[in-house]
């Protein structure tokens, strides 16, 4: 069965450092990979996708994703976190439907 | 651009009432989605549909129907509300399937009580 998996509900990082939020997959093949942001009181947003060719994959406010086929995993990143990207993530995998992840909730401390 | 437009916003139904969550999208996609998302559970898949005038079930259809008479809109249908189907429920649209992200509406947030 297809699935995705946010192994941590929350990710904690001090302002100016970089943040990773972590992403795995189980799929049967090749799939879309994205991820979007959640702001209170709002419907998700995109961020970034990985379709096809290099494994660096680099999207909105800085964001950027590592696409890894061997470890089937999509983890964001970012390499200087502001307290205005504390929010939740959630990552996706669309193969044939979307599959979304648990949700990451990151806090970004001042 | 309005985008996908959901409502209401907010609304409190007794157990055994009946309502329709409204979602239209001014952006001509094809694909258009319904989900809930609960508490640290993510979103399930509701119902979608590729077009007008079809509709298929996803992760969690029971106690929930849907019509696409239009491209533009795509209403959910609680027939008898039960406290189970409190939640946040999400529309999204697309423009095709595959590699083409969603665009979400901002949610209804209903409790049953």
């Amino acid at each position: 069965a297809q699935s995705v998996a946010q192994p941590e509900d929350q990710v904690n990082v001090a302002e100016g450092n970089p943040l990773t939020v972590k992403c795995t997959y189980s799929v049967s093949g090749n799939p879309y990979l994205f991820w979007y942001v959640q702001y209170p009181n709002r419907g998700l947003q995109f961020l970034l996708k990985y379709i096809t060719g290099d494994n660096l994959v680099k999207g909105s406010y800085g964001f950027e994703a590592e696409f890894n086929k061997s470890q089937t995993s999509f983890h964001l990143k970012k390499p200087s976190a502001l307290v205005s990207d504390s929010a939740l993530y959630f990552c996706a995998v669309d193969f044939n439907k979307f599959y979304f992840g648990s949700g990451t909730k990151l806090n970004v401390k001042p | 651009n309005a985008g996908v437009t959901q409502t209401p916003k907010f609304r409190i139904l007794k157990i055994g009432q009946s309502m329709t969550l409204q979602c239209t999208q001014d952006m001509n996609h094809n694909y258009m989605y319904w989900y809930r998302q609960d508490p640290g559970m993510g979103l399930k898949l509701i119902y979608y549909s590729v077009g007008a005038g079809i509709t298929d079930k996803g992760e969690v259809p029971n106690g929930y129907n849907v019509s696409r008479s239009t491209t533009e809109d795509f209403p959910l249908r609680l027939e008898l509300a039960a406290p189970s189907q409190t939640s946040v429920y999400f529309c999204a649209s697309t423009d095709q399937g595959g590699n083409q992200p969603q665009h979400f509406g901002d949610g209804t947030r209903l409790s049953i009580l």
